[in-house]
């Protein structure tokens, strides 16, 4: 039990598109998920925080408006990377949980390539 | 705010023990977590403890010291597919993880 599915495991796109990527919780309900990425070795930093219905709580430093995040179930939240750029390039992965007190459960995570 | 810390590479060999430390200063705790990343993938859970002292687990065992803000990984008869970073996270309720920036451990024949 426990799965998140991340949809595309991996996309490549030009510069100022954007770019959507789906974070499912293929077997339980989750509250909340949470949006990570990860530069080539460095930890995950934590982007957002996604509670179904409500607005994303954002961290410092993150642009809401360039990583949109909608969680309207829930077993799905989406990250939209808007306008696109090299620097955005990354790995992004996304994490689910039932409650407050529960574990978070990890999606495979999305590698995001802007040319 | 939250400060995790823990050493940035370490190296062994193949059979040996190695001990991957993590400090952590958090305003609220609710346990610390363990995780396994392999390049270019997801993080994997390895351990969590939320009270005091050692978990074992197989070839990895856990500790905890909350009053010293402490834990350390102990992975033992190492293989080299060991080889990875290992990330020390702290939890506290309502919030995310916060992640460490990770120990890339190198195992070697």
């Amino acid at each position: 039990g426990a799965v998140v599915s991340q949809h595309p495991s991996w996309v490549i796109c030009k510069s100022g598109t954007s770019v959507k990527i789906e974070c499912r919780s293929l077997d339980f309900q989750a509250t909340t998920m949470f949006w990570y990425r990860q530069f080539p070795k460095q930890s995950l930093m934590l982007m957002a925080t996604s509670n179904e219905g409500s607005k994303a709580t954002y961290e410092q430093g993150v642009e809401k408006d360039k990583f949109l995040i909608n969680h309207a179930s829930l077993t799905l939240s989406t990250l939209t990377v808007t306008s696109a750029h090299p620097e955005d390039s990354s790995f992004y992965i996304c994490s689910a949980r039932t409650g407050p007190y529960n574990e978070q459960f990890f999606g495979p995570g999305t590698r995001l390539t802007v040319l | 705010g939250q400060n995790i810390d823990q050493p940035t590479e370490m190296t062994a060999t193949e059979g040996a023990i190695v001990q991957i430390n993590c400090t952590y200063q958090t305003s609220g705790f609710n346990g610390l977590f363990w995780y396994q990343q392999h390049a270019g993938e997801a993080p994997t859970f390895l351990s969590y403890n939320v009270l005091d002292g050692l978990e074992e687990k197989g070839r990895f065992s856990s500790f905890l010291s909350r009053s010293k803000g402490y834990s350390y990984l102990l992975l033992k008869e190492l293989q080299m597919k060991d080889s990875a970073s290992y990330l020390c996270a702290v939890f506290q309720a309502g919030t995310a993880l916060i992640f460490g920036k990770g120990t890339t451990l190198s195992v070697s024949s």
